[in-house]
């Protein structure tokens, strides 16, 4: 049984298409984030969101909308996709009890635009 | 800013030989530090944590680290690698006031049979 899971693996597509990303976490856990791994192994984190509401959010392009529908799925929406975007985004999460930061990750979506 | 740096980009070494890869982190208070491993294709997971308490910690696959607050550094060690270790290692430093880890930029372990 996954502990955070994501959808699609692979995403191929062209440039200016519209597409999203999914995760969703069994943990119990109240953070969910998303990161963006470069093509040199860089780690970036993009936004976070805990019970639902939006607390970190990076320099992003506004093309990238995170929504959390409920506090086990977080999603990533990009709006016309372009070359730079291609990269392998990954979710994560994390509980806020008092002493814990750790976070647990999704297997990661490798996104390449075309 | 708190920030991670890990100074080696390779480190190959040979199977059962020991490995020791470095992590640096600029923090003023104590920080919470973690290592964690990327196999290929994979996602991270997490080898071990410090948030307080004993500097030398455990954690999976046989690994270890120990926190030095004189030298800012959270070095891992394994005493004897197996094939199996080869994948990119990852340092993090988190704080109290935020719930965001800041990532080094990542070692990349080699096995020699």
């Amino acid at each position: 049984d996954t502990a955070v899971s994501q959808t699609p693996k692979y995403l191929v597509t062209q440039m200016g298409n519209d597409k999203s990303i999914k995760c969703e976490q069994n943990l119990g856990h109240d953070t969910m984030y998303w990161y963006k791994q470069d093509s040199k192994k860089f780690l970036k984190i993009m936004f976070s969101y805990n019970n639902k509401e939006l607390i970190i959010n990076e320099t992003v392009p506004n093309r990238f909308s995170p929504k959390s529908p409920d506090k086990a799925h977080l999603n990533l929406h990009i709006n016309s996709l372009e070359l730079g975007d291609s990269a392998v985004y990954f979710c994560a999460t994390s509980t806020t009890s008092a002493g814990a930061r750790e976070q647990y990750f999704g297997p990661g979506t490798r996104l390449t635009v075309t | 800013a708190q920030s991670v740096t890990q100074p080696d980009i390779h480190i190959t070494v040979s199977e059962g030989a020991s490995l020791e890869l470095r992590c640096n982190y600029s923090y003023g208070a104590t920080p919470y530090l973690f290592w964690y491993v990327q196999s290929p294709g994979q996602g991270l997971q997490l080898l071990l944590k410090y948030f307080s308490g004993d500097t030398l910690v455990q954690g999976i696959k046989g690994f270890e680290a120990e926190f030095k607050r004189s030298q800012s550094s959270f070095n891992l060690r394994k005493p004897s690698v197996h094939w199996s270790d080869a994948a990119e290692y990852f340092c993090a430093v988190g704080t109290d006031s935020s719930y965001k880890l800041i990532f080094g930029s990542g070692t990349r372990l080699l096995v020699r049979p």
